[in-house]
């Protein structure tokens, strides 16, 4: 079956340390999205990539970075940079105007 | 910039009563919108769509909405409710012409109250 592929599930960072979170997908989409989600925030966008090796920052990107060098694959490492990393992440992807298609998620907490 | 409003954080209904949840958007053109549903610790689900055309558009799950441009809404409606329903509901945004990039709403949490 087609589909977003996320992991972990869950994820501990210790103070200091760069983390990254894995997105595969075997959809064909062009696009891919990452989002963090806090509670009564909704999900706010942190970077996008619209085609392989070309990615933009979204409107929280300061303390992350990502990477897109095949087409399947959009990691996301959150840095040390990210002082408050606590969150759900969601990695998304699309093609043209069709609606995004959503991976279950990595939950990313703090030691 | 677009934006998107849902102005019920959360809201409880009795199985089998009519929903409706609401979501209002600004901006200068016709967006795309959505609607999805989000079950704890999950990611989101694709409930319905709205491009073009009839503005009463049908979903999964029984789900409708209805694009009122005069109103700049897209309220979600379901007839009768059912337990399994209780999740989050995101409204989202999208540009004519900026690829598949969205903008979310911050949810609404719906509870249901057998």
């Amino acid at each position: 079956d087609g589909g977003i592929t996320q992991s972990p599930k869950y994820l501990f960072r210790k103070e200091g340390q760069n983390v990254t979170l894995s997105c595969e997908q075997n959809l064909n989409h062009d696009a891919m999205y990452w989002y963090r989600q806090d509670p009564g925030q909704g999900l706010r966008l942190i970077y996008y990539s619209q085609i392989v090796n070309d990615f933009q920052k979204g409107d929280i990107a300061e303390g992350y970075s990502v990477s897109r060098e095949k087409k399947e694959s959009f990691p996301l490492t959150v840095t040390s940079a990210q002082k408050n990393p606590t969150a759900f992440y969601l990695c998304a992807s699309g093609q043209g105007e069709q609606p995004q298609h959503f991976g279950d998620g990595t939950r990313l907490s703090i030691l | 910039a677009q934006s998107v409003t849902q102005p019920d954080i959360h809201i409880t209904v009795s199985e089998g009563a009519s929903l409706e949840l609401r979501c209002n958007y600004s901006y200068g053109a016709t967006p795309y919108l959505f609607w999805y549903v989000q079950s704890p610790g999950q990611g989101l689900q694709l409930l319905l769509k709205y491009f073009s055309g009839d503005t009463l558009v049908q979903g999964i799950k029984g789900f409708e909405a209805e694009f009122k441009r005069s109103q700049s809404s897209f309220n979600l409606r379901k007839p009768s409710v059912h337990w399994s329903d209780a999740a989050e509901y995101f409204c989202a945004v999208g540009l004519t012409g900026g690829g598949n990039k969205l903008t979310f709403g911050t949810g609404t949490q719906l509870k249901v109250e057998l």
